[in-house]
């Protein structure tokens, strides 16, 4: 594998359900990001990670919660959405968080998420 | 607080015919500006990093330019393959996060 990968790629749930999302890259960076992409809209920064640590959760629902064991895998866990959550979520990934070069963020396919 | 503008929200050309698409920005101390194509039901894919006002890169039909306030994709003799969304981020100073545009949508006609 290289790069970024997501899984599941696709994901149906109802407002009840408990999923996670994972997310791995394979690049040897320090940072991993959540995003969340809506039609019509910018890419929403939900959550940021640096080695391991949370250092940026922009107003995110409680009903999100990340989790990062280690800095090459980065999990969502989904619990209790609403209609409004359905989209596309996006994970990233870069060398660091400081100098802009360090910045550069590669992303995985996403997982398109529908909530009934 | 950063913003970015990205315009047309849509362009459509014919294959062949160049253009530019365009990202403004308002950003307090820039740290670098960023290029993404994103394909259909796929993640952004990064093109460019652009750091001072002047800079320019280049890659096959693709050349970005950067001002103090804004910077151009300029796609020379597009083929229907560059049809895609084309994503604008800055990042400022003080170790905040990337602010994205809206995209611009290009459609290449053959």
């Amino acid at each position: 594998e290289t790069g970024v990968t997501q899984t599941p790629r696709h994901l149906v749930m109802g407002m009840t359900n408990k999923k996670s999302l994972k997310c791995e890259q394979h690049l040897g960076h320090n940072a991993m990001y959540w995003y969340k992409q809506s039609a019509k809209k910018p890419l929403e920064l939900m959550f940021v990670y640096n080695f391991k640590e949370q250092t940026e959760n922009n107003s995110v629902p409680s009903r999100f919660s990340p989790e990062c064991p280690n800095s090459s895998h980065l999990f969502l866990h989904l619990h209790t959405l609403q209609p409004e959550d359905s989209a596309l979520y996006l994970c990233a990934s870069s060398r660091g968080t400081g100098a802009a070069s360090s910045y550069e963020q590669y992303f995985g396919p996403g997982t398109r998420l529908t909530v009934t | 607080e950063d913003q970015v503008t990205q315009s047309p929200e849509a362009l459509r050309l014919q294959e062949g015919e160049s253009s530019s698409l365009n990202c403004s920005y308002t950003v307090s101390g820039l740290r670098g500006l960023f290029w993404y194509r994103q394909d259909p039901g796929k993640g952004p894919e990064f093109l460019f990093t652009l750091y001072s006002a002047g800079e320019e890169k280049e890659k096959e039909r693709l050349k970005a330019t950067l001002t103090k306030k804004e910077s151009f994709l300029h796609i020379t003799a597009p083929k229907p393959e560059d049809s895609a969304t084309y994503l604008c981020a800055v990042q400022g100073s003080g170790n905040t996060p990337l602010v994205f545009g809206k995209g611009t949508r290009l459609s290449v006609i053959a």
